[in-house]
């Protein structure tokens, strides 16, 4: 059960895209399409932004997308605005039924 | 509107024990799996367990098996985490969550706190 892998950090400046990767395996990101990313505020619960790979549920800005290619799922935010600065998570369905989650990524808005 | 409210966290010592429990509402709580979601202090989410929509599959992290019970009681649309031999690593924030293979609900979360 190791976490999925994403990059500690990443910024960018209002109204630029950023693109926020989860890298796992064969046997979660890579095997099935329940790949979902949170967006989490400080001394917030996390929020669903995209499930099942690239799905927005009711409700999120369609500035926020997802996109999987083999054990890699990504989470693209365009036109970035400062609301957006937050501690993003993804998570993904495991072969042993389990759910696996990534170490977080914690986006500035410059 | 789905409403999860947790309750139950606390102080408790090394070794001791702590149940957890999750009062769910605005959705019909038979009809779907439940997990418990941790995040200690400073740190990321971290999966703990589900339960599926009659009990009957669970599944649990291995940081936390065969020390954490979960359990579930539709007719009170409640989800419980009995936690025992509790050690420090276990201090987190712990969320009662809608699990449909993403976490759609999550609640406030409650705080557990591992300490001599």
């Amino acid at each position: 059960q190791s976490a999925l892998t994403q990059p500690a950090s990443v910024s960018g400046s209002p109204g630029q895209s950023i693109t926020i990767s989860c890298t796992g395996t064969s046997s979660d990101v890579g095997g099935y399409n329940y790949v979902s990313w949170y967006q989490q505020h400080p001394g917030k619960a996390p929020k669903l932004m995209i499930y099942d790979v690239t799905k927005r549920p009711s409700g999120v800005s369609n500035r926020f997308s997802g996109s999987k290619s083999g054990n890699t799922a990504s989470l693209t935010i365009s036109g970035l605005q400062a609301e957006d600065e937050a501690d993003y998570y993804c998570s993904s369905y495991t072969s042993s039924s389990t759910r696996v989650f990534g170490g977080g990524t914690k986006l500035t808005v410059l | 509107q789905v409403q999860l409210v947790e309750s139950g966290g606390g102080l408790v010592k090394p070794g001791g024990s702590l149940r957890l429990s999750c009062a769910a509402s605005g959705f019909t709580f038979s009809d779907y799996y439940m997990s418990w979601i941790r995040q200690a202090p400073g740190k990321g989410l971290e999966w703990v367990s589900y339960i599926s929509n009659t009990g009957s599959t669970i599944y649990y992290a291995d940081s936390v098996k065969g020390r954490f019970t979960i359990s579930r009681d539709n007719a009170k649309n409640s989800l419980y985490l009995q936690m025992n031999s509790l050690r420090a690593e276990d201090t987190a924030v712990y969320y009662c969550a809608r699990d449909d293979y993403r976490i759609d609900y999550w609640g406030q979360g409650t705080l557990v706190t591992v300490s001599s």
